[in-house]
Formats: C-alpha cells, structure tokens, sequence
C-alpha cells in the first residue's frame, strides 16, 4: 500500500538557524499537505501543495512539492521558538476519490533560545 | 464556537471496560474522520463517514464501532478496551471525500490501566 516517509523524526536546532523535512512518497501524488502540530495540541493544516514543482511560501515557510509528485520540502529560515511542534505531510494517492490521507511519521522540531 | 469539538479530553479507564467518544463539527461538512495517534505520533485513519456513509475502514480490530447519526456527529465506541488501545483520539472534518484540508478536534487521551 501507499507509504509516505518522512525525515529527519527529530530537530535541534538553535532559534535562528534554518530547518528543513523532507517528505517521500511510495506512489504519485495528487496532493500533498503539510499540517503543524504543537507540543499538546492537535495538528493544524498549514498549506496544500498540488502541481509538479509547485513552490509556495508563507512567510518564513517554503513549502516545495517534487517534479514526480513523489516528494515534497518544508524549509523554515531563521527558526523561532513559535516553531517548535511537529511537522506533517500528508500524501492523497491519485487513484480513487475517498480522500484517504496518509501522514507520514512526523517531525519534530525542538528550537533552543 | 469550536469548529470540531470532541469529548471527553482525557479518558482512564480499566482493560476491558468499554468507552465512547464523541464528536460533533459546525462546520457544515460532509466528511469526518477519526485517526488514532500513538506514542510516536504517527497519525493512522481508522474510519472515515461522508454524509453518514462509512467510506474508509482501515484494518481496525472489530471492538472499534464508529457511528454516525448524522453527518455533523461521528462517535467511536470501543469495547473491551486493551492496553494497547492507549493513545490519542483525533476527530477530525473536511469539506468533502476529496481529500481537502482536515480539520481536527482537540484529542482524546485514552489511558488504559
């Protein structure tokens, strides 16, 4: 079945450094999403990703999905402790139409001040 | 108003008990999830309902039963609860089956002593 793997599972950073999480696929894509979740909460939807190559950005955020739609980037520039949580992608295979999102395993950024 | 809201927060309870969980959204959608996240934070579906329908049944051990009264309400009721049925419980809605952006509930914890 479809898998979705995701790197590194976990982050040091030190507040000011830039983070990244890569996200890959077993299958082709329709559409990627990334989700935040925070230390305690629940995973918030950050921003979906659909054509081949397509790159977005949210302020510090850059968000890239893969040529093949196999894999997809969060960068972050400059962390911040508001940053710290774990980070989700979320893969929809093509075929079907049941919205089954697979997440992949998550990771988790710790940021120090 | 809290747009997907689940009770209760946190539920202890003995092996072999049985609980319930409910989940109501006021979003007007039609798709509603529930996903179980362990220990690891890996986040799984276990069922999916669109307009009171069960569309996705993941291999889950038939002592879950989820119900939908209608598709602004979806419950899980767990019967003889095991150690390993700790963990989170997220509700989570979206527009339609599509496979649009999620929205989630806060959680259940779920400690089974």
């Amino acid at each position: 079945g479809q898998q979705v793997m995701q790197i590194p599972q976990y982050q040091h950073v030190q507040e000011g450094e830039d983070f990244t999480t890569y996200c890959n696929s077993s299958t082709t894509l329709s559409n990627i999403q990334w989700y935040k979740q925070r230390p305690g909460g629940h995973p918030v939807f950050l921003i979906q990703l659909v054509k081949s190559g397509e790159v977005k950005k949210q302020k510090r955020l850059t968000f890239q999905f893969g040529e093949a739609k196999k894999n997809s980037s969060l960068h972050i520039t400059a962390t911040q402790t508001t940053d710290v949580g774990t980070y989700f992608c979320a893969g929809k295979g093509r075929s079907g139409n049941t919205g089954k999102l697979i997440f992949g395993q998550g990771t988790t950024l710790q940021v120090k001040p | 108003d809290t747009a997907v809201s689940q009770t209760p927060k946190y539920l202890v309870t003995q092996m072999g008990n049985d609980k319930s969980i409910k989940c109501e959204q006021n979003l007007g959608h039609d798709t509603m999830y529930w996903y179980k996240q362990d220990s690891k934070k890996f986040l799984k579906i276990m069922f999916s309902y669109n307009n009171k329908e069960l569309i996705i049944n993941e291999t889950v051990p038939n002592r879950f039963s989820p119900k939908s009264p209608d598709k602004a309400h979806l419950n899980l009721h767990i019967n003889s609860l095991e150690l390993g049925d700790s963990a989170v419980y997220f509700c989570a809605s979206s527009f339609s089956a599509a496979g649009e952006k999620l929205f989630f509930g806060s959680g259940t914890q779920l400690s089974v002593l």
